[in-house]
């Protein structure tokens, strides 16, 4: 069956340093991956995509990865700050399937200052 | 820009009871989706519309309606509460499919006794 996992355990970072969050699949062949952040009580807020043949996407802070052989993607935030504290999720599109992305369930990130 | 609205944010409901939930977005999107989000289990897709006039099902569609009879409007009908549909529900919406970013709402949070 199709899934796609993220680590469902905090991680909990210093200010300062690179969080790095995974996001693993398998049985999909997602022609995209996309990053969200989800704050509490919040929807869900775009952050980055990333197609099938692109291996890294970069926006200031944030770095995304894609490793369509390993079925996984790697989110980065570099010099992170409190205020990157915050629930990210991953999300796939598929070519077969519904015309509708699937959604990770989400790493709880936490910056300690 | 108001994005995607969602109304109403709470809502408490007797089984059995029935309830429509509304989700207006003013960014022209053809696409709109309802999601429900539970702890532990991420977004589930529920239905989703391709276009004004178009509905189809998602991952988990069971004791949910749903009606696009305008672009900018998707409504979420519960005919018959159950405790099961406590969740909170996100309405999204994106310009196209593959490799659009969803733009979601802040959530309608409902709990049935």
């Amino acid at each position: 069956s199709q899934k796609i996992e993220q680590n469902s355990e905090a991680l909990n970072i210093q200010e300062g340093k690179t969080a790095t969050l995974t996001c693993n699949y398998t049985n999909y062949s997602p022609a995209y991956l996309q990053w969200y952040r989800q704050d509490p009580g919040r929807g869900p807020v775009f952050l980055l995509l990333i197609r099938e043949n692109e291996k890294e996407k970069r926006k200031e802070r944030l770095k995304v990865t894609f490793d369509t052989t390993l079925k996984q993607s790697l989110f980065h935030i570099t010099a992170s700050q409190p205020a990157d504290s915050a629930t990210y999720l991953c999300a796939l599109d598929n070519y077969t399937g519904r015309r509708a992305l699937t959604f990770g369930s989400g790493t709880r990130l936490q910056v300690q200052p | 820009n108001a994005g995607v609205t969602q109304t109403p944010k709470f809502r408490v409901l007797k089984t059995g009871q029935s309830m429509t939930l509304l989700c207006a977005q003013d960014m022209n999107h053809e696409y709109m989706y309802w999601y429900r989000q539970d702890p532990g289990m991420g977004l589930r897709l529920i239905h989703y519309s391709v276009g004004e006039g178009t509905t189809a099902k998602g991952e988990v569609p069971d004791g949910y309606n749903v009606s696009r009879l305008k672009k900018q409007n998707f409504l979420l009908g519960l005919e018959s509460a159950a405790p099961s549909q406590t969740s909170v529900y996100f309405c999204a919406s994106s310009f196209g499919p593959l490799g659009s970013p969803l733009h979601f709402g802040n959530g309608t949070r409902l709990t049935v006794t």
